[in-house]
């Protein structure tokens, strides 16, 4: 079964960067597309970008200066970077497979709040 | 970028009754849509893609309709456990998704 588990700070001081990684097991993320997704206090949900089978990468351009989706095949994990963050940036970040533009499976979301 | 307008924001309903929730995008997605559950406390999990095909597990109670701009996901004899937000997602031009509806029980 594929399952995927975010870890990472939940506490990031304003205009330092968020650094999140997403452990992959039961299925390799050199296959199909991998992406980060946010959900702001008050229920809104953004799409943040996503890494491919191949490596490529795309990115909301609301977020495209700040962002970064990289990846470690040997250890089957993929990592989000978000740079110069403001409170702006509190919420609880998940990763997710995309098949091939929706989300199938999900991880269980890790709160980020932003503060100093 | 597709703007994606979720109604209601808001749902009371009784056990057993159909509720059917509403998403307008801002322009044509081709049926490329998605509806998810979350339950509180838990990450969403996807019911519909491709604007009407269930996903694997999902109870056919749940069903979605729609093309061009204006989808629906139906919910037939709702039950306790149907209480959660509710969100659709376009897949058409990058990835949006709506507002979300809070469904609970009367």
């Amino acid at each position: 079964e594929v399952q995927l588990q975010e870890s990472g700070p939940g506490l990031v001081k304003p205009s330092q960067s968020l650094s999140l990684t997403c452990s992959v097991t039961g299925y390799s993320i050199t296959s199909n597309y991998w992406g980060w997704i946010r959900k702001f206090p008050g229920n809104k949900m953004e799409w943040m970008g996503y890494i491919s089978y191949s490596g490529s990468t795309s990115y909301n351009p609301s977020l495209k200066s700040r962002i970064s989706i990289t990846r470690d095949t040997s250890k089957n994990q993929f990592f989000l970077q978000l740079n110069s963050v403001t409170t702006e940036d509190t919420a609880t970040y998940y990763c997710a497979r995309i098949i091939p533009g929706f989300f199938d499976y999900w991880g269980q979301g890790v709160m980020v709040t932003v503060s100093s | 970028d597709i703007q994606m307008t979720q109604s209601p924001a808001s749902l009371s309903a009784s056990l057993g009754e159909t509720v059917t929730i509403e998403c307008r995008a801002s322009e044509d997605i081709y049926s490329n849509l998605a509806w998810y559950q979350q339950k509180p406390g838990n990450s969403p999990q996807l019911l519909i893609y491709d604007a009407n095909s269930l996903a694997d597990g999902v109870p056919s109670r749940f069903s979605g309709s729609g093309s061009g701009t204006q989808y629906s996901l139906k919910i037939n004899s709702l039950q306790s456990e149907d209480v959660a937000s509710y969100f659709c997602q376009q897949y058409n031009n990058y990835l949006t998704f709506g507002s979300g509806t809070k469904l609970e029980i009367k």
